[in-house]
């Protein structure tokens, strides 16, 4: 199966704040890979699918870019709505589509 | 507006069963595949398993931490899939969610999930 390994495990940070979080494959998945919100109590929600593709509905700060192995999630400006967990996802052929560990974005 | 609720959950010994349920509203599931996704309290998200469409023969898929013990199904005239848990473990306790997801030419994403419905294992 494909690992996903994220970094950091958590951080804190400010309103306002540029912040990036990253996701390494196991080996290369192209471009599937997706990035989840999840806010305590929720289901996770879908912010950006195929690597760099915005979900309708979600806000402009949230971009996603990398390919092969190496991806990478930045929030331009943190609002306060944006305090939740961060997962990534690998949807390479075949299953299993596996989760990183996730990234807690905390108030500093 | 895409809908999934699932329902069952509850408590169960270990060693027993239990049986999930999730239906759909707002889609097209008979041609959508239905994914599992689980979580454990305070812990991150697990891909268990997944159902495709008829089309693709209602092909399944698990994760090899439940293969053998969980069996995906679904019934596309009543719009539910299922999740039949034997065999259960208190490693098995957790957040069980059903998703729908969405692959084109590049991507594949859980783009719609359940509410989720919480399973404990323990005597």
């Amino acid at each position: 199966d494909i690992q996903m390994t994220q970094s950091p495990s958590s951080l804190s940070a400010s309103e306002g704040d540029r912040v990036t979080i990253t996701c390494r494959a196991s080996q290369s998945i192209s471009s599937y890979l997706n990035w989840y919100q999840q806010k305590p109590g929720k289901a996770p929600k879908l912010l950006i699918y195929g690597a760099i593709n915005l979900q309708s509905g979600v806000p402009s700060r949230f971009s996603g870019s990398g390919s092969g192995t190496d991806f990478t999630l930045t929030i331009s400006s943190l609002q306060a709505g944006d305090f939740a967990t961060y997962y990534c996802q690998q949807s390479y052929s075949p299953p299993p589509w596996t989760f990183g560990q996730g990234t807690k974005v905390e108030i500093k | 507006e895409a809908q999934l609720v699932e329902a069952g959950g509850g408590l169960v010994q270990p060693g027993g069963s239990l049986k999930l349920s999730c239906v759909a509203s707002g889609f097209s599931f008979s041609g959508s595949a239905i994914h599992w996704v689980r979580q454990a309290s305070g812990k991150g998200l697990e891909w268990v398993g997944r159902i495709r469409s008829k089309a693709n023969n209602y092909e399944t898929s698990y994760v090899a931490s439940v293969e053998g013990r969980f069996t995906i199904s679904r019934d596309d005239s009543e719009k539910t899939a299922y999740l039949q848990m034997n065999s259960l473990k208190s490693e098995d306790t957790a957040v069980y969610y059903c998703s729908s997801p969405v692959c084109n030419s590049d991507s594949c994403y859980e783009e719609y999930w359940g509410q989720g419905t919480e399973v404990t294992v323990s005597s």
